[in-house]
């Protein structure tokens, strides 16, 4: 079956350093989206990516955050210069547009410290 | 923004029993998904709710989405050890393939041996 994979699936780093966080989407699925679910709590909406650009963003992805589609398999979730609060799992998902449902990877746990 | 209220917040039962949990919104959504939650793990799917009024199962899992697009439960049969995890509904919204999914609060399931 199909899946999303992230890597890595732990990452610790430091307070203000830049992480970058790789997803590869199952591979004719047309649409990405970043969720992040911050330790105990929901899973919430980060951004959603379509034809090289972002589509919907929450209030939550402010200007430390961005996304890329580096090639044509990978999608990346980039922290500028992380903050204690970003400590969350990070999850990727894909979907093909059609009305069927995203699949969700496994995650990556960001601490950062 | 959306809000989705999930209850109870955890639930502690014997193997066996039957549960019941719901969720409750402020918006209209075109979807209701359930998903369960393993430690560690990604979200992934259950069941999903397309039509107010459905009524779904999924082995011993049934759900149902609301007649005003605004609420939804879960029940599952005959509960088993590996049905402990965490349970999240999740409303969808859906626009021209862009997909967004506003969780639930989660519910947390125990069952003691």
């Amino acid at each position: 079956e199909p899946e999303v994979t992230q890597t890595p699936s732990h990452q610790v780093t430091q307070m203000g350093q830049e992480v970058i966080l790789r997803c590869v989407p199952i591979s004719n699925h047309l649409y990405f989206y970043w969720y992040r679910q911050i330790l105990g709590q929901k899973v919430e909406f980060l951004v959603s990516f379509y034809n090289n650009e972002i589509s919907e963003k929450s209030e939550i992805f402010d200007d430390q955050f961005s996304v890329e589609r580096p090639d044509g398999s990978n999608f990346t979730l980039k922290i500028r210069s992380t903050k204690l609060e970003d400590s969350a799992m990070y999850f990727c998902a894909s979907s093909t547009g059609a009305e069927i449902e995203a699949f969700f990877g496994q995650g990556t746990r960001l601490t950062v410290v | 923004g959306q809000q989705l209220n999930q209850s109870p917040q955890s639930m502690f039962i014997q193997e066996g029993e039957d549960v019941s949990m719901n969720c409750t919104s402020s918006s209209i959504f075109n979807t209701w998904l359930w998903y369960k939650q393993d430690p560690g793990e990604g979200p992934v799917l259950l069941i999903a709710l397309y039509k107010a009024g459905e009524l779904t199962s999924n082995g011993r899992l049934t759900a149902q989405f609301g007649i005003t697009r605004k609420d939804s439960f879960l029940n599952i049969s005959a509960s088993i050890p590996s049905d402990v995890g965490i349970y999240f509904c999740a409303g969808r919204t859906y626009n021209f393939g862009n997909e967004k999914l506003t969780f639930g609060t989660g519910t947390r399931l125990t069952i003691i041996p």
